[in-house]
């Protein structure tokens, strides 16, 4: 099972929009709406932000909203503030009942 | 509150094996499934496995299948992640994690990760 493809790096000034793509295949992304994203800080454990493709968890903020279309699913985070600088994951279910995860998305702020 | 406390650091040498717990508290540990992922230094995420608390079944990540066994103790709400014939590429932190969903809340909780370093 390959990673999901994610650009390795974004940039945004603070208060703009960014949207970080994932694509994936008709195996994993393209068929199941079970599309997760994960932040992480350097040194911490990763935090879910979205699941199922566009549901936030309870205490995730509204800035971050997720979609999907065909075998590529993106999260938006609106709003940059300096705290979002991270990395971020997606991860997918896959027709191997397992998951994938991608390759990672360095956020920076600037 | 919920909480998953994981066991500490482990240094291994190539070729043997190491067994991590995953001690939960605060949530009912046979309604959910617990998720093991790894990260080696500097890189991503990578997705282990995932043992379900109610029966003990489980689904382990193609690239670690005959290595990897997980396991449950519900009566201590822990889970364990063993691995064997470790190789230098094994070297990661190690994490569990569980996706909890309350009266129609979600919420992620994960250990505080695990460092194993295999090294001769």
């Amino acid at each position: 099972q390959s990673a999901l493809t994610q650009p390795a790096s974004v940039s945004g000034s603070p208060g703009q929009s960014i949207t970080i793509s994932c694509t994936g295949t008709t195996s994993d992304v393209g068929a199941y709406n079970y599309v997760s994203w994960y932040q992480q800080h350097p040194g911490k454990a990763p935090k879910l932000m979205i699941y199922d493709v566009s549901n936030r968890p309870s205490g995730v903020s509204n800035r971050f909203s997720g979609s999907k279309s065909g075998n590529t699913a993106s999260l938006t985070i609106s709003g940059l503030q300096a705290e979002d600088e991270a990395d971020y994951y997606c991860s997918s279910y896959t027709s191997s009942n397992t998951v994938v995860f991608g390759g990672g998305t360095k956020l920076t702020v600037l | 509150q919920v909480q998953l406390e994981q066991s500490g650091a482990e240094v291994k040498k190539p070729g043997a094996s190491v067994k991590v717990s995953c001690k939960a508290s605060g949530y009912t540990f046979t309604g959910y499934s617990i998720n093991w992922v790894r990260q080696a230094p500097g890189q991503g995420l990578e997705w282990m496995g995932r043992i379900s608390g109610y029966n003990g079944n489980t689904d382990y990540a193609q690239k670690l299948q005959g290595r990897v066994t997980m396991t449950t103790d519900t009566y201590s709400s822990t889970a364990y992640m063993e691995l064997r014939s470790l190789r230098s590429d094994d070297t990661a932190v190690y994490y569990c994690a569980v996706v909890i969903a309350v009266a129609g809340a979600v919420f992620d909780y994960w250990g505080q990760g695990t460092l194993v370093t295999v090294s001769s």
